[in-house]
């Protein structure tokens, strides 16, 4: 069926190193991915999104990169932080407007 | 902008009351409301999608008799728990659909703790 997924359950990084977590998702029809971080006890926050007609978007310090081939989906960080530890959930529009959520990669950040 | 509330943030009941949960889009109008369920150190499950005027589409395995949607206007969407149980303790969490700009992006509120003894 369709899965969005992650291969990193968790990630520690050193303060001001570049992050990088990783995305796969099943179902080529697909047309729309967001990232969300979501700290302890909050509601899931906006970060980034990309249509399918697009390969990489860039935003503040992030920049998302969407490899249709592969069907693979990749949120960089730069200069992480250590407000920038989270959970991170990539979410995938399925059928009409739904959102399928991966399982999501806790991000720890060292100082 | 996108600012979507929810209220109560915690909530602690009994087994057997109901609980009703209130999302509100604040600064945009809401054409379709979702309601999460999020258990700890898991991933946010769709219970239900809302129109506004309409009857809600509740997930497979989601109890539509049990967890009552309504959402009667165009910014604000509401979820009640009835006889609630222990195993329905959970954080829930609701997100919106600006059915303007950026129809496809959900922007979340904050989330409610619910925890029935």
């Amino acid at each position: 069926g369709e899965s969005v997924g992650l291969h990193l359950p968790t990630l520690s990084v050193q303060e001001g190193d570049n992050s990088i977590i990783n995305c796969a998702y099943s179902n080529s029809a697909s047309d729309y991915f967001i990232w969300y971080k979501q700290e302890s006890g909050k509601g899931p926050q906006f970060i980034i999104d990309i249509r399918s007609n697009m390969d990489k978007r860039q935003g503040q310090r992030v920049t998302v990169l969407l490899n249709k081939t592969v069907k693979h989906l990749s949120l960089q960080i730069a200069a992480t932080q250590p407000g920038d530890s989270a959970v991170y959930f990539c979410a995938e529009k399925t059928s009409g407007s739904r959102l399928t959520f991966g399982e999501g990669t806790q991000l720890t950040v060292n100082p | 902008g996108a600012v979507v509330s929810q209220h109560p943030s915690w909530v602690i009941c009994k087994s057997g009351t109901s609980v009703k949960i209130e999302c509100r889009s604040l600064d945009f109008q809401a054409t379709t409301m979702f309601w999460y369920r999020q258990f700890p150190k898991q991933s946010l499950m769709l219970m239900a999608t809302s129109n506004e005027g309409s009857k809600a589409t509740y997930e497979q395995g989601v109890e539509k008799d049990k967890f009552l949607i309504n959402h009667a206007s165009l910014t604000l969407s509401t979820l009640t728990v009835t006889s609630a149980h222990p195993e329905d303790s959970s954080f829930y969490i609701c997100s919106a659909r600006d059915g303007g700009r950026a129809a496809d992006t959900q922007y979340f509120g904050p989330g409610t703790r619910l925890t029935v003894l």
